[in-house]
């Protein structure tokens, strides 16, 4: 079974640093998609950013980047600039091509400092 | 922008009681998810439906049941609830078919069984 581990309970950051948040995930399968969720307290779970297991460039979304390595299986967000809006619990997700089911990340908690 | 819906941020019911939670959403997404967020624990998945009055069980699906009638609504109901129920309950929809398509997720419901 496919399983997708978070292993930063929590994380602090300066406000404009860099802070990057690991995940790894192990599957035999070969066509999936990975994707980081942001849950703001008291708020609304969103979508960070996704990943296609077939495409070897990393995707970016403004601040957000991802560190794909398919080998090693590790999908890690790096969040440039931070700010304090960014302070939130980040899930990482995998989905198997072809299933419906979404395994989430237990999460990290990331605290951004002033 | 999608909408999901849940028709209730905090809930507080007895043990035994049957228990409602409902979700709508609006763009006519095929697939429907209920999932139970705990701490340390992060999103288990107890139930989801691909199509009207289809349903599979997920990870978690004992002491709960679910129905959708109509494709934009999907109820989860607690047979009988008890007091390790309490937890927050998140609704997610998604469309069908594509899998790099992501979730989008409700406010989730705060549920307290005393």
């Amino acid at each position: 079974a496919q399983t997708v581990t978070q292993s930063q309970p929590e994380m602090s950051v300066q406000e404009a640093e860099t802070v990057t948040l690991s995940c790894t995930y192990d599957t035999s399968e070969s066509d999936y998609y990975l994707f980081w969720y942001k849950q703001p307290p008291s708020r609304q779970m969103i979508l960070v950013i996704r990943q296609e297991a077939y495409k070897q460039q990393n995707a970016t979304e403004n601040r957000f980047s991802v560190n794909f390595q398919k080998a090693a299986k590790s999908f890690s967000l790096k969040i440039s600039d931070s700010q304090l809006g960014d302070a939130a619990m980040y899930f990482c997700a995998y989905r198997s091509s072809g299933t419906y089911k979404y395994i989430f990340g237990t999460g990290t908690r990331l605290k951004v400092l002033a | 922008d999608v909408k999901v819906t849940q028709s209730s941020r905090y809930l507080v019911k007895r043990t035994g009681e049957k228990v409602f939670l409902e979700c709508v959403q609006d763009m006519d997404h095929e697939n429907m998810f209920w999932y139970r967020q705990d701490p340390g624990l992060g999103l288990r998945l107890i139930y989801f439906s691909y199509d009207v009055k289809m349903k599979e069980k997920g990870d978690i699906p004992e002491g709960y049941s679910v129905s959708r009638e109509k494709k934009e609504r999907f109820s989860l109901i607690l047979e009988s609830a008890s007091t390790n129920q309490t937890s927050m309950y998140l609704c997610a929809s998604s469309f069908g078919g594509a899998s790099n398509q992501p979730q989008h997720f409700g406010d989730g419901t705060r549920l307290s069984i005393l």
